[in-house]
C-alpha cells in the first residue's frame, strides 16, 4: 500500500509570491492533516480536512488555507509568501472520521519549501 | 489547552546502552499519546501509541514506552540502542475529538545521537 505522497519535495520561492502543495492520503484514507516543522518553532498544526470539509483549523494567518478533493487528496496554499514561512510542511492522513477511531497519523516526507 | 514537553533538547547515549526519553503532557482527559522518529530529510514514523488500557505500550524497532497518569508522563525506552537509532523523536498528544484524533499537538523533539 503506497503512502502519504507530497509533492513537490523542494521548493524555492521568493517573498510575495504565492505557492501550492499536494498531499496524496494513503488509500481509504479520508482525514488529511497539515502541518508545518520549523527549527524556532517546532512542529505546529496548520490545518485538517475530512470529507472536502476543514474540521480543525491552527492559530494560523489566512494566508494559509487549504482544500480536500473528492478523492481525499488535498492541497495547501500559502499567499504572499514571507521569509518566516520557510519550513518544511508536512501532510498527515488518518483513517478518522467514519467508524473508525485510530487515532493514528501517517505522515508523508513533507515539502521543504525556502523563501528567499 | 493541551501542551507537551520534552525536558531533553539532545541525549547522546552509546552503541548498546539503554535508552530512555522523557516525555510529559498536559491535557484535562485522557489523551492519545504517541512517539514519532523523523531521520534527517524524512517525515515522521510512528513508533508506538497508547489510547487506552496496557501502560505498557510495545513499538517497533524494539521501543516501548509506559504511560503514567500520576505523573503525566510517557516516557520512551529502549533497553539497547542501535546506530540507526540516531535521529530525533517526538512525543505527542492527541485531542480526542468528536470525529476521533483531529489533531496533534507536538513536543519540541529530543535529538538522540549515538556514539560507538
Amino acid at each position: 500500500k503506497a503512502g502519504v505522497t507530497q509533492t513537490p519535495r523542494y521548493l524555492i520561492k521568493t517573498r510575495g509570491q504565492q505557492v501550492t502543495l499536494s498531499c496524496s492520503p494513503i488509500s481509504g484514507h479520508r482525514s488529511v492533516s497539515w502541518y508545518q516543522q520549523t527549527p524556532g518553532q517546532g512542529l505546529q498544526f496548520l490545518f485538517e480536512y475530512f470529507s472536502e470539509t476543514q474540521r480543525n483549523k491552527g492559530n494560523f494567518p489566512g494566508r494559509f488555507s487549504g482544500r480536500q478533493f473528492s478523492n481525499s487528496r488535498s492541497e495547501m496554499n500559502v499567499s504572499t509568501l514571507e521569509l518566516g514561512d520557510s519550513a518544511l510542511y508536512l501532510c498527515a492522513s488518518s483513517l478518522d472520521g467514519g467508524r473508525v477511531r485510530t487515532g493514528e497519523l501517517f505522515f508523508g516526507e513533507g515539502s521543504r519549501l525556502t523563501v528567499l | 489547552a493541551q501542551s507537551v514537553t520534552q525536558p531533553d533538547i539532545h541525549i547522546t547515549v552509546s552503541e548498546g546502552a539503554s535508552l530512555e526519553l522523557r516525555c510529559n503532557y498536559s491535557y484535562g482527559a485522557t489523551p492519545y499519546l504517541f512517539w514519532y522518529v523523523q531521520s534527517p530529510g524524512q517525515g515522521l514514523q510512528l513508533l508506538l501509541k497508547y489510547f487506552s488500557g496496557d501502560t505498557l505500550v510495545q513499538g517497533i524497532k524494539g521501543f516501548e514506552a509506559e504511560f503514567k497518569r500520576s505523573q503525566s508522563s510517557f516516557n520512551l525506552r529502549k533497553p539497547s540502542v542501535h546506530w540507526s537509532d540516531a535521529a530525533e523523536y517526538f512525543c505527542a498528544v492527541g485531542v480526542r475529538g468528536n470525529f476521533g484524533n483531529e489533531k496533534l499537538t507536538f513536543g519540541t523533539g529530543t535529538r538522540l545521537t549515538i556514539i560507538p
